[in-house]
């Protein structure tokens, strides 16, 4: 069935670094893909999507490409900072039979001054 | 103000109460959204709703029902909680309307205890 699975956290970092979050898909057709993201206390927001294939999502320095030979849509961002600690999920849409909308389980990332 | 309200914000229940969580929009979208999300496990569908007439079951929906009251307005019910529906819940809404992709817009949750 269709799925996602994104790495386990938490990722530490110290400001500046560079994050890679992979994340992979299972899915029939040609779903749209979506990074969310979830402050403390919040609900999730749409951090960046792409809806093809090749198609590069990208918002807030953040940056994801569609990658449909490699089942892939894996988040990254040259240089983090303190306020991107958040937990990040990796989503598809389907509507290819059933609609779906289905996360992974989420990566906790913290940033350490 | 918010976009997609949802009450209570908490509520610590005891094992078989009826419990309700509603939710309210403002954004005029058509479709509306209960997920869950339980530590380890992400978010899981509940149940959706495409619009006033449509309501289909998602993932996870044995113990839930839910009722589409208005377009603005879809709650969800325990009819006899259970602690392993401890949990946080969340709302969400989007448009058919929008291009490029489904686009969800979540309501800031509600933390349910069952004792």
């Amino acid at each position: 069935g269709d799925s996602v699975t994104q790495m386990e956290g938490p990722v530490t970092l110290s400001e500046e670094a560079f994050l890679t979050i992979n994340c992979t898909y299972t899915a029939t057709g040609y779903p749209s893909l979506f990074w969310y993201v979830q402050y403390p206390g919040e609900g999730l927001q749409l951090l960046l999507k792409a809806t093809k294939a090749d198609d590069k999502g990208s918002n807030k320095g953040f940056e994801a490409t569609y990658r449909k030979e490699t089942t892939s849509f894996h988040l990254e961002k040259g240089s983090v900072q303190v306020s991107d600690s958040a937990v990040y999920f990796c989503a598809l849409s389907t509507t290819s039979g059933t609609y779906k909308y289905i996360f992974g389980t989420g990566t906790r990332l913290k940033v350490l001054a | 103000d918010a976009d997609v309200t949802q009450t209570p914000r908490n509520r610590i229940t005891k094992t078989g109460k009826r419990i309700m969580l509603e939710c309210s929009q403002t954004k005029g979208h058509d479709r509306m959204y209960w997920y869950r999300q339980d530590p380890g496990l992400g978010l899981r569908l509940i149940y959706y709703s495409f619009d006033v007439k449509d309501i289909n079951k998602g993932e996870i929906s044995d113990g839930y029902s839910v009722s589409r009251q208005a377009q603005a307005k879809f709650s969800l019910s325990l009819e006899s909680a259970i602690p392993n529906q401890t949990a946080l819940y969340f709302c969400a809404t989007s448009s058919s309307k929008r291009d490029g992709g489904d686009e969800q817009f979540f309501g800031p949750g509600t933390r349910l205890t069952v004792l």
